[in-house]
């Protein structure tokens, strides 16, 4: 079976500070792993995704996550954070490139001080 | 490309009565999917379809849900009988497929209030 644990139900940083967003998977097959976004009153989109070949993810606006099979994790950063930043941001885990079979870790929401 | 659209956005019922949402996806994309996501959880995934074939269907859903999308377009998720245990966020997501594989685009939701 799968899960996904992300540290930290609320995560606060200034603007202009890195951001880091954890996230811990168990998978018993290499999994496919992502991070989605979503910004007040929108619907969720795909941030950026890992399946195989390169462990460094770049993504949209500035993030990218790695994957880390040693620490079966796969932490979301941005080098500096900007006040448009502020969502909630979840992270992903299948066995396969097949959505229906997603689990959704429970989100974290940033925050961006001024 | 107008984006997934669903609608109400907001539904409150008392417990007892049918509700029905609608979702209608981006053109031209063949899959569907249904999620609901309750406070402080991620989504969870309810079914999906490939155009109007429902493909699976969360072992977890109770039978008192139904799905349909009949034309291979728009989709329908039917609650019958609601408890307040169905109070959510509903989630519709249409899919591409292409280079980089499958991708979702989400709806905002539907937000169901049982009293």
């Amino acid at each position: 079976a799968q899960s996904v644990t992300q540290l930290g139900s609320h995560v606060s940083v200034s603007e202009g500070a890195l951001v880091l967003l954890r996230c811990n998977y168990s998978s018993s097959v290499p999994p496919y792993l992502f991070w989605y976004v979503q910004y007040p009153n929108q619907g969720l989109q795909l941030l950026l995704k890992y399946t195989t070949g390169a462990t460094l993810v770049k993504g949209i606006n500035g993030f990218e996550a790695e994957f880390k099979k040693s620490e079966t994790s796969f932490h979301l950063t941005k080098p500096s954070a900007h006040m448009s930043d502020a969502a909630e941001y979840f992270c992903a885990v299948s066995p396969s490139d097949s959505n229906y079979q997603l689990i959704w870790g429970a989100g974290t929401k940033l925050i961006i001080k001024p | 490309d107008t984006g997934v659209s669903q609608d109400p956005r907001h539904k409150i019922t008392k417990r007892g009565q049918n509700v029905t949402f609608r979702c209608d996806p981006i053109s031209e994309h063949n899959r569907l999917y249904w999620y609901r996501q309750t406070l402080g959880q991620g989504p969870e995934f309810l079914t999906y379809f490939q155009n109007e074939a429902q493909l699976e269907k969360s072992r977890l859903l109770s039978d008192r849900f139904s799905a349909e999308r009949p034309k291979g377009s728009f989709s329908t998720l039917e609650i019958q009988r609601t408890e307040q245990g169905d109070s959510a966020m509903y989630l519709c997501a249409s899919s591409s497929t292409g280079v980089g594989g499958e991708k979702l685009f989400f709806g905002s939701g539907t937000q169901l209030s049982v009293l």
